[in-house]
């Protein structure tokens, strides 16, 4: 099967401009979260979607970062606007009603 | 909240040989998951190994073992006959197992395996 699919894979901009990142899960898998990856750090999760409802999303900077899951498949992840600190790798994930997680290969951004 | 911490930023291993990683984790709960992941250039996070805290039989997979000791909430990861494949920043990650927090993983800091030819 496909696995989770991101892009874009690398971005470069500018402070205060904004950038947005798309996930494509797992056929199937109604779990997608986004971990925020900081160099030199682990992952920490920002949101958890089930289907199209969001389960957690205690850790997200909601002043300048949404995201939203359409129709319970796909989802995008939006900064705006974006700080130096943003620097990071955005990790997507899915699972099935479980416990298993399967990750994409992340979109690196970097903030001038 | 939970911690994973990795003591370990970096870690060296000569091919074919046996490393071990570490991992301590602090929780007050009684019912949670452990995992390792690994993560190499390509940046895709792979499941390494994972271990059920209920389950006193430590994990195996092929060449990975883990030592999960409960009570000192100690978590180390074995890696035997080492492979220049296995060349990779490694998390230590903790779950709790209730509720919907299937995905919440916390991840320690990670530590950087190198393997020498």
């Amino acid at each position: 099967e496909a696995g989770v699919a991101q892009s874009p894979r690398y971005k470069i901009i500018e402070k205060r401009q904004s950038v947005a990142f798309w996930c494509n899960p797992i056929s199937g898998h109604a779990t997608l979260y986004w971990y925020q990856q900081i160099l030199g750090q682990g992952p920490k999760l920002l949101i958890q979607f089930q289907n199209n409802g969001v389960v957690d999303d205690s850790q997200l900077p909601k002043d300048r970062f949404s995201a939203e899951r359409l129709k319970g498949v796909d989802s995008t992840l939006k900064i705006q606007p974006a700080k130096l600190e943003d620097s990071a790798v955005y990790l997507c994930a899915s699972s099935r009603q479980g416990w298993e997680l399967f990750f994409g290969e992340g979109s690196r951004l970097t903030v001038l | 909240a939970q911690t994973v911490t990795q003591s370990q930023p970096e870690m060296s291993v000569q091919e074919a040989e046996t490393v071990t990683l570490s991992c301590t984790y602090d929780t007050s709960e009684s019912d949670y998951y452990l995992f390792w992941y690994k993560q190499p250039p390509s940046r895709q996070m792979i499941l390494v190994i994972r271990q059920e805290a209920y389950k006193q039989q430590n994990a195996t997979e092929n060449r990975f073992s883990v030592n999960f000791q409960k009570a000192a909430k100690s978590f180390s990861l074995k890696i035997s006959d080492s492979q220049l494949g296995d060349a990779a920043m490694y998390f230590c990650a903790y779950r709790h197992a209730g509720g919907t927090s299937y995905g919440k993983l916390t991840f320690g800091q990670g530590t950087i395996l190198t393997v020498h030819p």
